[in-house]
């Protein structure tokens, strides 16, 4: 059970726009950053969103991150094949001190 | 090139101990924690600890505490994690990744994952 829960499946057709969501507590998503990472199957994860809505370089500017209270959101606009991955929020929780991710979204692009 | 590399795969039995490693380059490998990341067959990732290589301040995940131990050599710029008896339960992907800045921070650099199996 994680403590970040995120929807375990995802779906849109090419061009479609997909939101993912992240829900948390006050101890992690309501007073820390959030990051999003995409893994593309049978590689290392990818970080996609740092710091709540900060793209890294090189990340097209469809992918986007949002916070909001106690949960977050990523969405994808101009939905490509490529974009077929699994997805994961992350952020500091400060009662376990560490680092807390959701269990993962699998994005079908159909 | 910034970049983490990591030791090939492992196939142990229950019972014998493991240490895999983390090395990196292109930066200033005291500057930057390294943590280490769990991915279970066909599940998701989860956060194990971090080292920051430059005074061995280390910190684990509650759920990892005593299970396993992070040390680091800065003279090789190298990370490791180790395991003094490991379980079946262990088989997994472990991949090392750097922060961008502070523990709290996206983890913008991985290593390619080390497979480590362990037959009970």
């Amino acid at each position: 059970q994680s403590v970040l829960t995120q929807p375990p499946s995802a779906s849109g057709t090419p061009g479609q726009r997909v939101t993912i969501s992240c829900s948390g507590s006050s101890s992690n998503i309501g007073t820390n950053i959030v990051n999003w990472y995409q893994q593309l199957p049978e590689t290392a994860p990818k970080l996609l969103i740092y710091s709540d809505n900060q793209r890294p370089s090189g990340v097209p500017d469809r992918f986007s991150g949002s916070k909001s209270g106690t949960s977050a959101s990523l969405a994808i606009s101009g939905l490509q094949s490529e974009d077929e991955a699994d997805y994961y929020c992350a952020t500091w929780d400060d009662s376990l001190n560490g680092v807390v991710f959701g269990g993962g979204t699998k994005l079908t692009v159909l | 090139e910034v970049q983490l590399v990591q030791s090939g795969a492992e196939v142990k039995k229950a019972g014998e101990s493991l240490k895999i490693s983390c090395k990196g380059s292109g930066y200033s490998f005291t500057s930057y924690w390294i943590a280490w990341v769990r991915q279970m067959p066909g599940k998701g990732l989860e956060w194990m600890g971090v080292i920051y290589p430059g005074d061995s301040d280390t910190r684990y995940s509650p759920s990892f505490q005593g299970q396993v131990t992070i040390s680091g050599d800065k003279s090789i710029s190298t990370a490791y994690l180790q395991w003094s008896s490991l379980k079946a339960s262990d088989s997994a992907m472990y991949y090392c990744a750097r922060p961008k800045t502070g523990i709290r921070y996206g983890m913008d650099v991985w290593g390619q994952g080390t497979t480590v199996t362990v037959s009970s």
